[in-house]
C-alpha cells in the first residue's frame, strides 16, 4: 500500500518569489511520483512526473521537482511564482506505471501581487 | 479538444434519491477510472475498468454504488439512496493501456454532488 503526505495545506508567497511545495511518500514498492495542478473549476492536470532515471524532473510552466529515495521525498519547486500558478496543487504515487492513483491531501498556492 | 468529458458538472438531490452520472473518456482509451474528492482531501481511488470488464474496487465503493462501462467507451456511476456524506466531486480520468510505456491518466472537469 502507498500513502502520501503533503506537509503544507496553504503556502501564501509574493510573485516573483521562489515556492516549494513538500511531499513525502510511503510505499513497499517501487513507486512512480506525480504532481497535479488543479485550477479552480478544472480538472486535475499534469505538471510532471518521475518514473526512472534522473531524480530532477522538470514539468510545464517552469516547475520541478527533485525524487530523494532516502527520504521519500518528491518535493516540488519553482524559483519564480506568477499570479497565474494560484491553484491547489496535489502529490501522488502509483505502484505501476498504469495503475490507480493515490493523492495527498493537496496544498492550496496563493501567489500575491 | 476531445478531452475527458462528465455529465453532468453540477448535481444537487434529496437524501433518498438516485443519482446517476457519466463520463466520456478520450476516443482511443482503453482504461477508465473514477475518483471522488471530498473538500479539503485529495481524490481518492473508487474504481476502473479496462474495456469493458471492472477490475478493481476500492473499499469506499459500498453497496449504494454501482458503476458500467458497458461496450468500452463512456462510463456511468450511479449512486443509490444518496446520503450527505455522499456530497463530493466525482472525477473520471481515462488513460491508454501499454505495458511499455507510461500511461498517463487524463482528467475531466467532474460531477460536484450536493446532497441535501
Amino acid at each position: 500500500a502507498q500513502s502520501v503526505t503533503q506537509l503544507d495545506s496553504q503556502v501564501p508567497v509574493f510573485e516573483e518569489a521562489p515556492v516549494e511545495l513538500r511531499c513525502n511518500y510511503s510505499s513497499s514498492v517501487s513507486v512512480y511520483l506525480f504532481w497535479y495542478v488543479q485550477y479552480p473549476n478544472q480538472g486535475l492536470q499534469l505538471l510532471l512526473k518521475y518514473l526512472s532515471g534522473s531524480t530532477l524532473v522538470k514539468g510545464i510552466n517552469g516547475f520541478e521537482a527533485e525524487f530523494n529515495k532516502s527520504q521519500t521525498s518528491f518535493h516540488l519547486r519553482k524559483p519564480s511564482v506568477h499570479i497565474s500558478d494560484t491553484a491547489e496543487y496535489f502529490c501522488a504515487v502509483s505502484g505501476t506505471s498504469y495503475g490507480k492513483l493515490t493523492f495527498g491531501q493537496g496544498t492550496i498556492l496563493t501567489v500575491h501581487p | 479538444d476531445t478531452g475527458v468529458s462528465q455529465d453532468p458538472r453540477h448535481k444537487i438531490t434529496k437524501r433518498g434519491q438516485n443519482v446517476t452520472f457519466r463520463c466520456d473518456p478520450i476516443s482511443e482509451h482503453n482504461r477508465l477510472y473514477w475518483y471522488r474528492q471530498t473538500l479539503g482531501q485529495g481524490p481518492e481511488f473508487l474504481t476502473y475498468f479496462q474495456n469493458e470488464a471492472q477490475l478493481e474496487k476500492s473499499r469506499l465503493l459500498s453497496d449504494r454504488f454501482s458503476a458500467e462501462r458497458p461496450k468500452g467507451s463512456f462510463s456511468t456511476l450511479e449512486i443509490q439512496r444518496t446520503e450527505q456524506g455522499d456530497s463530493a466531486m466525482y472525477l473520471c480520468a481515462s488513460s491508454l493501456m501499454d505495458h511499455g510505456s507510461y500511461n498517463e491518466q487524463f482528467f475531466g472537469p467532474g460531477t460536484r454532488l450536493t446532497v441535501l
